[in-house]
């Protein structure tokens, strides 16, 4: 199993631009989440799904989309990318929400210039 | 509010010294407590939760509900504990974890 992946690894945006950030799970995982991690702030949940066409907002979903078409997949799109969305994105996954480990993906590197 | 703190942003100790990273949480009822810890370029892993009262690592956390505590402890560190630890619950109204801000521990040699 490959676990959690994400691409890309890196990326570097310019302020407007749109793109989209991919995850996926190979583990049949019900539950999936996007965390954003800034320096002195841990990690905050922008959005979650607890299966295939269910989304729901996190605590930080403004300038954020998702979508789950399918359970191996949780795209996180930023509409207008801004500087202040510059951060570390980790995607997550779990069978269940409560006492289930999740376990996360590599990271996205994101800069918006 | 469900809120996890972290008071200490490094913690800095030397190798086979005890270290102790804090928690503290609010939550109403009965929290499910985990730790998390990520390594220097690796992905956030499970330390451990408090379910299942196991030892990893040489690392213990006991849950004390009357100082709403979750400190996480290890009797004699090593340098390959070195890394940014991060107390978690689940809370909210679809069980989400609510992390805190993070201690990043570094083990001196």
């Amino acid at each position: 199993n490959a676990g959690v992946t994400q691409t890309p690894k890196f990326q570097v945006l310019k302020t407007g631009q749109s793109m989209t950030l991919q995850c996926a799970q190979d583990m049949n995982h019900e539950y999936m989440s996007w965390y954003r991690q800034d320096p002195g702030m841990g990690l905050r949940l922008i959005h979650y799904s607890v299966g295939a066409g269910i989304t729901d907002q996190g605590e930080v979903p403004n300038g954020y989309n998702v979508s789950r078409s399918t359970t191996e997949d949780f795209p996180l799109r930023l509409l207008s990318a801004a500087p202040s969305q510059t951060s570390v994105y980790f995607c997550a996954s779990s069978s269940r929400l409560s006492t289930d480990t999740q376990y996360f993906g590599p990271g996205t590197r994101l800069t918006v210039l | 509010a469900q809120r996890v703190t972290q008071p200490e942003k490094l913690l800095s100790v030397f190798k086979g010294a005890p270290v102790e990273l804090k928690c503290n949480y609010s939550y109403s009822g009965s929290p499910e407590l985990f730790w998390y810890v990520q390594y220097s370029r690796q992905r956030l892993q499970l330390l451990l939760r408090h379910i299942s009262r196991e030892s990893i690592k040489g690392f213990t956390a006991d849950l004390n509900k009357g100082e709403t505590s979750f400190h996480l402890k290890k009797p004699f560190a090593q340098e390959e504990d070195s890394a940014m630890y991060y107390c978690a619950l689940i809370g909210g109204s679809q069980g989400n974890l609510i992390f805190g801000k993070g201690t990043k521990l570094s083990v001196k040699p």
